[in-house]
């Protein structure tokens, strides 16, 4: 149980356009994922909070009309990078906690999304 | 200064021996502690929760001190397998509820 996916594992993209990243729970629901940044041999560094049916919170430092994100269902988040540069290539990592854990703090993580911006 | 700091290693350990390290954590409003491991290029995987009154779970042993801020984890019998880095996770406090602070980590390498 507790599996989460990303979609795609891989993407490499030209500066200047947007990429979308998708973070699915599979087999529970997530009233709130969270989406990570994690450059080489650096800790994970939180980007934003996704609530379902409502606005994200952003981090201090990440902008919000860079980082796109939208929590339509209990299931899946979206994350886009608009306008992609270089210093957006990274490993991006998703993670949901379970709607009925509420007052759980653990954390299922999905494989992540190694963006490569040329 | 970092909200948790961790050595980075790497721990070079012989197969069969133990091996133990600690993270330390300046928010003494956390509320939760964890321990994830992260292979390379890979997503983190929990590998154990740490109770105030510390807790085992087989080989690891992990511990928390919060009068001194910090938790430890110990590995016996080192495994091959247990080759990996090792995330010491920090939830923020009752403000902010479910928000995970991450150490940088601390990298471990078992040798036959």
């Amino acid at each position: 149980g507790a599996v989460v996916s990303q979609h795609p594992s891989r993407v490499i993209c030209k500066s200047g356009t947007s990429v979308k990243i998708e973070c699915r729970s599979l087999d529970f629901q997530a009233t709130t994922m969270f989406w990570y940044r994690q450059f080489p041999k650096q800790s994970l560094m939180l980007m934003a909070t996704s609530n379902e049916g409502s606005k994200a919170t952003y981090e201090q430092g990440v902008e919000k009309d860079k980082f796109l994100i939208n929590h339509a269902s209990l299931t899946l988040s979206t994350l886009t990078v608009t306008s992609a540069h270089p210093e957006d290539s990274s490993f991006y990592i998703c993670s949901a906690r379970e709607h009925r854990l509420a007052l759980s703090y653990e954390q299922y993580f999905g494989p992540g999304t190694r963006l490569t911006v040329t | 200064r970092k909200e948790v700091e961790q050595d980075p290693g790497p721990f070079n350990v012989p197969e069969g021996a133990t091996v133990a390290f600690n993270c330390t954590y300046s928010n003494s409003a956390s509320q939760s502690f964890f321990w994830y491991r992260q292979d390379c290029r890979k997503e983190p995987k929990l590998l154990m929760s740490v109770y105030s009154s510390g807790n085992e779970d087989g080989r690891f042993t992990a511990q928390l001190n919060r009068a001194s801020q910090y938790i430890s984890l110990l590995i016996r019998d080192s495994k091959l397998s247990d080759s990996a880095t090792y995330l010491c996770v920090v939830n923020r406090g009752t403000d902010s509820w479910g928000k995970f602070q991450f150490g940088a980590g601390t990298q471990v390498v078992v040798t036959p």
